[in-house]
């Protein structure tokens, strides 16, 4: 069974850019979370989408969205690229907004 | 408050076991995690346990929970080599499952 995907592995960009990350949950679960993990640290919430609804937001600022499509896939968005946004942004899905979530590989982002 | 904490670094010899330790503030957790991260990989979630339990084992892992403290544990029996990696802790903080997280504890599993 295929896992938590996200896509792409690797970006980099620069400051003042904007970027669209994406995940894929495990078939069957309707509930996705995203999490930044900067190095060195622990993973910090940022957004969790429940059947397409925003559900839980984290201590980020505007620039940071996403959304959930029909088929429970999710993007990130993130406006205005700063240097403090180099960061591995991590995905992970659960059957319901309360169980065990299982996190992807994450998307590794580097702003120059 | 939300906070987690956990020991940054854990050297253990082959074959011994690991105590990997974490404390958390919110009293009203349901469920505690342990999850694995391996070198430029995601998480890889280890077991959990229900806040109205002591402990559960699987297989060579065993969780305690001291909820009067807000203390929980990580025991890795017979550790080897392939479990070097960071742990975390992390705690489910409201009903919609927001997780917080410690900043993991790096284990080192020397020959």
């Amino acid at each position: 069974d295929a896992g938590v995907t996200q896509s792409p592995t690797h970006l980099i960009k620069t400051r003042g850019q904007h970027v669209t990350l994406r995940c894929s949950p495990i078939s069957g679960h309707k509930s996705v979370s995203w999490y930044q993990q900067v190095l060195g640290q622990g993973p910090q919430f940022i957004f969790q989408y429940y059947e397409k609804e925003e559900r839980g937001r984290g201590n980020f600022p505007d620039r940071f969205s996403a959304r959930q499509f029909p088929n429970y896939s999710s993007e990130l968005n993130v406006n205005a690229l700063l240097l403090g946004d180099s960061a591995l942004y991590l995905c992970a899905s659960s059957v319901d907004s309360h169980n065990e979530q299982f996190f992807g590989p994450g998307t590794r982002l580097t702003v120059l | 408050g939300e906070d987690v904490e956990q020991s940054l670094f854990l050297s253990v010899r082959e074959g011994d076991s690991s105590v990997i330790n974490c404390t958390y503030t919110d009293s009203s957790s349901t469920y505690l995690y342990w999850y694995k991260q391996e070198p430029g990989a995601g998480l890889q979630l280890l077991t959990y346990i229900f806040s109205n339990m002591d402990m559960k084992q699987d297989q060579r892992l065993t969780v305690l929970l001291n909820k009067k403290d807000k203390h929980l544990s990580l025991r890795i029996a017979d550790t080897q080599t392939g479990d070097s990696a960071i742990y975390f802790c992390a705690e489910k903080i409201d009903s919609w499952g927001k997780f917080q997280f410690g900043a993991g504890t790096q284990v080192v599993v020397t020959p």
